[in-house]
């Protein structure tokens, strides 16, 4: 069955690191990859989009890759600010739906000042 | 633009009482998703409308849980009776032309 992985453990790192969060998936053949961001009591927002035929893709501080050998996403986030500090979501189309994608459980940053 | 409306925020029942969520998606999307996210989890589908027709409700538990979007506009999404492991956060999100979805703040019940 189809099955993403995103790391459930928090990831704590220093402000102005570089943030990498790991999205990966099996028995996918995704057309595209999204990631969202979710903080406290809020919807989930969405911030990139990267398509099976892009090896990476940039958003100011953002950057996300999409390694469809490695069936593997890797989110970057350069200068990382406490305002960082959120859940990340991956979400990948389901094969067969219209539109429809499925979410992985999302990995808890916290930008420590 | 405004984005997706939801009402009530926060909600707690008694155990086989029943609930109702209601949701405004943005103006002209023609896709509507409800979702329910138990805490530490990622959305999990319930329910997918393209305009007023379902096109997913495979992952609805139909024994108890129904909605409709009449007008293919606002849409609600109904528990009865509800049990303890409903408690969750029930979102909802609208699509329109593209692939990006438009979360709502999401309903957040708790059953007693």
């Amino acid at each position: 069955s189809q099955k993403i992985e995103q790391n459930s453990e928090a990831l704590n790192i220093q402000e102005g690191k570089t943030a990498t969060l790991t999205c990966n998936y099996t028995n996918y053949s995704p057309a595209y990859l999204q990631w969202y961001r979710q903080d406290p009591g809020r919807g989930p927002v969405f911030l990139l989009l990267i398509r099976e035929n892009e090896k990476e893709k940039r958003k100011e501080r953002l950057k996300v890759t999409f390694d469809t050998t490695l069936k593997q996403s890797l989110f970057h986030i350069t200068a990382s600010q406490p305002a960082d500090s959120a859940t990340y979501l991956c979400a990948l189309p389901l094969s067969g739906g219209y539109q429809k994608v499925t979410f992985g459980i999302g990995t808890k940053l916290q930008v420590i000042p | 633009e405004a984005g997706v409306a939801q009402s009530p925020r926060y909600k707690i029942i008694e155990k086989r009482q029943s609930v109702a969520f209601w949701c405004n998606p943005i103006s002209g999307h023609a896709t509507l998703y409800w979702y329910q996210q138990i805490l530490g989890q990622g959305p999990k589908l319930l329910i997918q409308f393209q305009n007023n027709g379902v096109v997913d409700d495979s992952q609805l538990p139909k024994d108890r849980f129904s909605a409709e979007r009449l007008k293919g506009v606002d849409s609600t999404l109904k528990i009865q009776p509800a049990k303890l492991e409903d408690s969750a956060v029930y979102l909802c999100a609208t699509q329109g032309v593209g692939e990006t979805q438009y979360f709502g703040p999401g309903t957040r019940l708790l059953v007693l």
